[in-house]
């Protein structure tokens, strides 16, 4: 089994649907990380947490939100989804006393009509 | 924050041949690089790192990087590349904590028999 899950793995919605990717690790890792993967643009963070009660916005968080449940689960929700979110999501985690290693999840493709 | 530079967007090269992928970052502080491969339809995984040290950092698979600070670049090497190297690699950098990571956008390697 995956360290990193992310479920689901593809989704295809039309505008204006709420829509909500579930990641969940095994790792006992206190950092999440959801970012987004464009092709040309490489990986842009969306938003990030150091633990359950601590929430950071990153480069690109408008139009997202998030939920950490508990340390093992970190949830993106696109409140209203419009075509420019169409894009591959991944999920990553890392230690607190780290030396700077991500690891990631499969990925969930996001198409959005 | 930082910008990570990678130029080329497709590299092909043929089987057996050597290759370089370049990167480049924008910062004159002290920074973390790193270099991920993405196989198809899988998330990011670590190639290598350069924390501190030697600036010649070797990886998995037989890649290696090397920190030029008077550039502000790190580029991996292979000196014989495989078709099972066929990927695309991206090229990220973190300051000082590991808060953040920042990505470049990507290099396609396709190896060609």
């Amino acid at each position: 089994d995956a360290d990193v899950t992310q479920t689901p793995r593809n989704r295809i919605t039309k505008t204006g649907k709420r829509i909500m990717l579930e990641c969940s690790q095994t790792k006992g890792h206190d950092r999440m990380y959801w970012y987004r993967q464009d092709p040309g643009l490489g990986l842009r963070l969306i938003y990030y947490s150091f633990d359950v009660k601590d929430i950071n916005k990153g480069e690109i968080s408008d139009g997202y939100s998030v939920s950490r449940q508990a340390q093992a689960k970190f949830s993106l929700s696109l409140e209203s989804a419009i075509p420019n979110q169409t894009a591959l999501y991944f999920c990553a985690t890392s230690r607190t006393t780290n030396t700077g290693e991500l690891f990631f999840g499969e990925g969930s493709r996001l198409t959005v009509l | 924050a930082q910008s990570v530079t990678q130029l080329d967007s497709q590299v092909p090269v043929f089987e057996e041949a050597p290759v370089e992928l370049r990167c480049n970052y924008s910062s004159s502080v002290s920074v973390y690089l790193f270099w991920y491969v993405q196989y198809p339809n899988q998330g990011l995984q670590l190639l290598l790192k350069y924390l501190s040290g030697s600036t010649l950092v070797k990886g998995i698979n037989g890649f290696e990087a090397e920190f030029n600070k008077s550039q502000t670049s790190f580029h991996l090497r292979k000196p014989s590349v495989h078709i099972s190297d066929t990927a695309e690699y991206f090229c990220a950098v973190s300051e000082g904590n590991f808060n953040k990571f920042y990505f470049g956008s990507g290099t396609k390697l396709n190896v060609k028999p």
